[in-house]
């Protein structure tokens, strides 16, 4: 089964760092996708990690740490635009990711 | 490009009704998904399909059906609707390895009354 465990909410202010943590436990385990999701909008695809280490592409880093089911999201120069719910998902053993509730992360400015 | 599309947006139900949410891709991607997603809730995997012909059921399968006959078109069918069912209902598809992004449709909102 899946057990996966990120903040329900985070604050932030406009231009800041901010880092989402989730963890989780998952059998057979090969890879963990981070997607956005915009209120009242369809998820859209971040990041993918399936070695341990840091990702980056551009202001959004993901980090993997496989060892400890351990995963984070780094979002830097926050923008209004980033308000928006984080979901966190590792893929099992059917290689279909199973998504968390989600951390919702309000920028202000 | 379409990419994902999913018809209707939004639709009321009473109980016991039926109805088919449509669901198509032209990327030509073999994986297909259905999701539905409650308030405050993450994204429930519904059923899924590897190709053609080839489905099989997610964490939450009791309730629905589907079928694929074409690579394109993945429908999912509520038979006998209950207010459980409200719900905000995802298609997504993905290419040729499972490893590999989902690119979701604009979602269906669902209301059961």
């Amino acid at each position: 089964g899946q057990n996966i465990d990120q903040p329900t909410e985070m604050t932030a202010t406009e231009g800041a760092i901010v880092q989402i943590n989730c963890t989780y436990q998952t059998s057979g385990f090969n890879g963990l996708f981070w997607y956005q999701q915009h209120a009242g909008e369809a998820p859209t695809f971040l990041s993918y990690n399936v070695l341990d280490g840091l990702e980056e592409k551009g202001r959004f880093s993901s980090f993997l740490s496989r060892s400890k089911g351990y995963s984070y999201l780094l979002l830097k120069e926050l923008q209004m635009k980033d308000s928006a719910s984080y979901l966190c998902a590792p893929g099992g053993g059917s290689y279909i990711p199973t998504f968390g509730r989600g951390t919702s992360l309000i920028v202000h400015p | 490009n379409a990419g994902v599309t999913q018809t209707p947006k939004f639709r009321i139900l009473k109980i016991g009704q039926s109805m088919t949410l449509q669901c198509a891709q032209d990327m030509n991607h073999n994986y297909m998904y259905w999701y539905r997603q409650d308030p405050g809730m993450g994204l429930k995997l519904i059923y899924y399909s590897v190709g053609a012909g080839i489905t099989d059921k997610g964490e939450v399968p009791n309730g629905y059906n589907v079928s694929r006959s074409t690579t394109e078109d993945f429908p999912l069918r509520l038979e006998l609707a209950a207010p459980s069912q409200t719900s905000v209902y995802f298609c997504a598809s993905s290419s040729r390895t499972r490893i590999d992004e989902q690119y979701f449709g604009p979602g269906t909102r669902l209301t059961v009354t």
